[in-house]
């Protein structure tokens, strides 16, 4: 099966920059997506199509994708970006939607 | 506005199947390119896609639960429904719905979530 590799914490400094990496061979070659997730709550689409991001959610969310690694990259980092993060792709070979195991990021 | 609303058990036995309904509104099953799409998310642990159908009735299972899972649509596209058979204590989570559109494949509003727990 097809497996999306995240690191599992990231700790940023506010009004930082974090990026939260997300690995599978080839990855470049598809469409990522990027979940946020706070605690209690559901997950939250917040970028497709590797860095095109749906209404409402700031230019401070941004992505890009190439090679094996996918990046979500987030500027200026506030206490309510804490959060976990997931990326996921549609597999084609085993038509399967498949999530990374998630990266929670620290806003110290 | 789309929404989407799981509803089912909060508890369940082991080998017992458990049968979740996602309402949704705001959107119908019966439009080209629309689907829902079930994920699950264990206690502290990533998320886990477990199924989706499409306006279409085309269903698809994660290869690692395929045989345990059932995902219908009523005829009027409000409502899909998940079944899980044999139920074990490792299948206790949050279950989701979400929408899915076929472009992009990826769940742009989710539900609220309905908690599952698997127990003697």
């Amino acid at each position: 099966s097809y497996v999306l590799t995240q690191p599992p914490s990231v700790a940023v400094a506010p009004g930082q920059t974090a990026r939260i990496t997300c690995r599978a061979d080839n990855l470049g070659d598809t469409n990522v997506h990027w979940y946020q997730q706070k605690p209690g709550q559901a997950p939250l689409m917040i970028l497709y199509y590797d860095s095109d991001r749906p209404s409402g959610i700031p230019d401070r969310f941004s992505g890009s994708n190439s090679g094996n690694t996918a990046t979500l990259t987030i500027i200026r980092a506030e206490a309510g970006d804490e959060a976990d993060y997931y990326c996921q792709v549609y597999h084609n070979r085993g038509e399967e939607w498949v999530f990374g195991g998630g990266t929670k990021l620290t806003v110290l | 506005q789309i929404t989407l609303k799981e509803s089912g058990p909060m508890l369940v036995k082991p080998t017992q199947t458990l049968t979740l309904t996602c309402t949704i509104s705001g959107f119908s099953l019966t439009t080209n390119g629309v689907g829902v799409g079930w994920i699950r998310q264990p206690p502290g642990k990533a998320l886990e896609w477990l199924a989706l159908i499409y306006w279409d009735g085309d269903e698809r299972y994660s290869s690692s639960l395929k045989t345990r899972l059932t995902i219908t649509k009523d005829s009027s596209g409000n409502q899909v429904v998940l079944t899980l058979t044999d139920m074990d204590p490792v299948d206790t989570g949050t279950y989701y719905c979400a929408h899915s559109p076929l472009n992009p494949r990826a769940f742009d509003v989710w539900g609220q979530g309905t908690v599952v727990t698997v127990s003697p």
